[in-house]
């Protein structure tokens, strides 16, 4: 089955410890990415990679580090994670073709700071 | 910045009625995509609009792309309680490879 997995679902940990959150697509997508979603502001895309080895800041990458070492990998870190990083986080994978096509979107990581 | 800003914020229907939401955004853009998200879920694709095409249509769903007003409407026609959900649109801006910008989405309620 085609999707996108992220892990883990749910976390809950406190400022300043390091995590990551991983992300795994098996359907061979250049494109990957990383939103957060906080309530009233719809999706804002943290990082994104158009390919192995090449990744590039979306409008809030402060606080995220993010490694693109395989096609199917896209983990995103937090190498000191505050509380105002408290949110959901998705990630999402599609094909490039002539621009971005159809985004394939994980279920979602909610992450709790405190 | 979110490139793209949907209106209304919230739409409450009728099972049966049709449902109009509109984004609107800000540069050239290479597609506009629209999405479903069911409460705390991941996001659905349901079509994309090329920026050479003005309509799509895909079941009860029609999509229309006006470039001159940068703007997009979605119908969701004949509406079911199943189609309670917040939708949001998604532009790929031309001047910005590789970013994917949303709006802060409608959230439509459909009673039966």
């Amino acid at each position: 089955e085609a999707q996108v997995t992220q892990n883990p679902r749910y976390l809950i940990t406190v400022t300043g410890k390091k995590l990551t959150v991983t992300c795994s697509q098996n359907m061979n997508h250049e494109y990957m990415s990383w939103y957060r979603q906080d309530p009233g502001l719809g999706l804002r895309q943290i990082y994104y990679s158009m390919n192995v080895e090449v990744t590039d800041k979306g409008d809030v990458p402060e606080g995220y580090k993010v490694s693109r070492k395989e096609k199917r990998n896209f983990p995103l870190i937090l190498e000191s994670p505050s509380p105002n990083q408290t949110s959901l986080y998705f990630c999402a994978s599609s094909f490039v073709a002539g621009g971005l096509a159809e985004q394939f979107f994980g279920p979602g990581t909610r992450l709790t700071v405190l | 910045s979110q490139q793209g800003e949907e209106d209304p914020q919230a739409l409450s229907i009728q099972e049966g009625e049709n449902a109009t939401m509109n984004c609107s955004y800000k540069t050239s853009i290479n597609n506009l995509q629209w999405y479903r998200q069911n409460s705390g879920r991941g996001l659905v694709h349901l079509i994309l609009i090329r920026s050479n095409e003005r309509e799509k249509h895909s079941g009860r769903l029609r999509v229309t792309l006006d470039t001159s007003k940068k703007s997009s409407s979605l119908l969701i026609t004949a509406s079911r309680a199943a189609d309670t959900a917040s939708y949001f649109c998604a532009t790929d801006a031309s001047d910005s490879w590789g970013k994917l910008q949303f709006g802060a989405g409608t959230q439509v309620v459909v009673t039966p």
